[in-house]
């Protein structure tokens, strides 16, 4: 399983863009790379998915270079609501990414 | 999108007695549904994997006997947290895999034993 290595934590202002880049430098070819959020208290929200290039969601971009050792998550201009943690996790889309560990993902925090 | 509800959100129980969490795919069937534990400011453990007709898979650590899982249906697992003591005190959380192939949570449960 490939392990991920991300920052503990980031700040920011709003409406700022906020880039979190997560390393899996030992990704297997049928892996996806899967991004969370989470607010205290709450399960993890999914964000956005993506194998290859550059994925695009009305959240987020997910931005992934050609050997697929990292990947950047791009929130544009964020709020104070997007204040939580994000995870990154990387495995194959069958039953077993369920078994896939959680890191300590990055706590970002947005002030005014 | 896929729903995964939890219940209750939050409970407080008295030590010695059993708790019991329900996790349900609203709009899906999850034939394997995941338990995870989360301590403040820390990341999400994975405790269990439940299996829909079939003995649920623990963790190394976890303990079958206090954490009991069922999975008696395609849209239901439940954790029963028996014997509560204080140090099992805890955020829980379950999963379950989407039609879509990615994992949508359950929104938590916050258990206190007092």
């Amino acid at each position: 399983l490939a392990k991920t290595t991300q920052p503990i934590s980031m700040d920011s202002y709003e409406g700022q863009e906020v880039n979190i880049t997560c390393s899996h430098n030992n990704i297997a070819t049928n892996d996806y790379i899967t991004w969370y959020q989470q607010f205290p208290s709450q399960g993890p929200r999914f964000i956005i998915q993506g194998y290859k290039t550059k994925v695009t969601n009305e959240v987020a971009s997910l931005f992934i270079p050609a050997d697929r050792k990292s990947s950047t998550l791009s929130l544009p201009r964020v709020s104070l609501s997007d204040t939580a943690v994000y995870y990154c996790l990387v495995g194959d889309k069958g039953d077993s990414w369920g078994k896939l560990q959680f890191g300590a993902g990055t706590q970002v925090v947005v002030t005014p | 999108g896929a729903v995964v509800s939890q219940h209750p959100s939050r409970v407080i129980c008295k030590s010695g007695t059993s708790v019991k969490i329900e996790c349900r795919s609203l709009d899906f069937q999850a034939t394997t549904m995941f338990w995870y534990r989360q301590f403040p400011k820390k990341s999400l453990m994975l405790m269990a994997t439940s299996n829909e007709g079939s003995k649920a898979t623990y963790e190394q650590g976890v303990e079958k006997d206090k954490f009991l899982i069922n999975h008696a249906s395609l849209t239901l697992s439940t954790l029963t947290v028996t014997s509560a003591h204080p140090e099992d005190s805890s955020f829980y959380i379950c999963s379950a895999r989407d039609p879509k192939g990615s994992y949508t949570f359950g929104s938590g449960t916050r258990l206190t034993v007092v």
